[in-house]
């Protein structure tokens, strides 16, 4: 079956990078994109951006414009944020999920990676 | 700065209706914004109810409909159950390949 697989934690310094990942198995990668969505502590998700597993290409909220990449390694069918210059408001919940191409609709979410950043 | 406004909180009876709204700060919402409406328990990811404004998920009862009313996207829940009690997240498609997320709604049953 379809599954987006996180790991469950990361704790880093302020001023550190942290880097995400997202195991999909299941489907076929290249049909499908891959969004990513935080969640602090009592608050609603966040959009971060998007990749499209097609062609690589990339779009990030204006927000996280200068210190966010996302990537991916076909060979491993896993998908990479990267967020760096952490604050403590970056705690939160860093969820993937992935949209059939053109359907605008976020269909399989990961369980989500809680990223702790704290001195 | 883009901000997608939904009601802070609704209350409903079980077996009422309540109809939970996604508006926008620059303007009015279409179907070209795509309005999809997410579910989400504490603890759980959001899990996905409505998309293209009333297409609804694989799975997701008819009692959840979605639609344009006015200048807002729209979720209507037709005889609500206690399982209905949750956050509720509409997601907005601004064009360029970006999103944003609504402020949430918060639907109490009882």
């Amino acid at each position: 079956q379809v599954q987006l697989v996180q790991p469950g934690a990361e704790v880093r310094l302020p001023g550190a990078s942290v880097t995400v990942s997202c195991k999909a198995s299941g489907y076929i990668l290249s049909s499908y994109n891959m969004h990513w969505v935080r969640q602090a502590p009592g608050q609603g998700p966040e959009w971060l951006g998007i990749l499209d597993l097609s062609n690589g290409a990339t779009r990030y909220a204006p927000k996280f414009q200068d210190r966010i990449t996302m990537t991916w390694d076909t060979s491993t069918s896993t998908v990479y944020m990267e967020l760096s210059s952490l604050r403590a408001d970056d705690t939160a919940v860093y969820f993937c999920a992935r949209e059939l191409r053109a359907t605008y609709c976020f269909d399989t979410w990961g369980r989500g990676t809680l990223v702790t950043v704290s001195s | 700065q883009t901000v997608v406004t939904q009601e802070p909180s609704f209350s409903v009876s079980p077996g009422g209706t309540v109809t939970l709204t996604c508006g926008l700060n620059s303007g009015s919402v279409s179907t070209r914004h795509q309005p999809n409406w997410y579910q989400q328990t504490p603890g759980q990811a959001p899990r996905t109810l409505i998309y293209k404004t009333n297409s609804r998920s694989s799975g997701v009862p008819d009692r959840f409909s979605g639609s344009i009313l006015g200048n807002k996207a729209a979720l209507t829940i037709t005889g609500a159950q206690a399982d209905d009690d949750s956050d509720y997240y509409c997601v907005l498609y601004m064009g360029g390949g970006l999103y944003v997320f609504g402020t949430g709604t918060r639907v109490t049953v009882l």
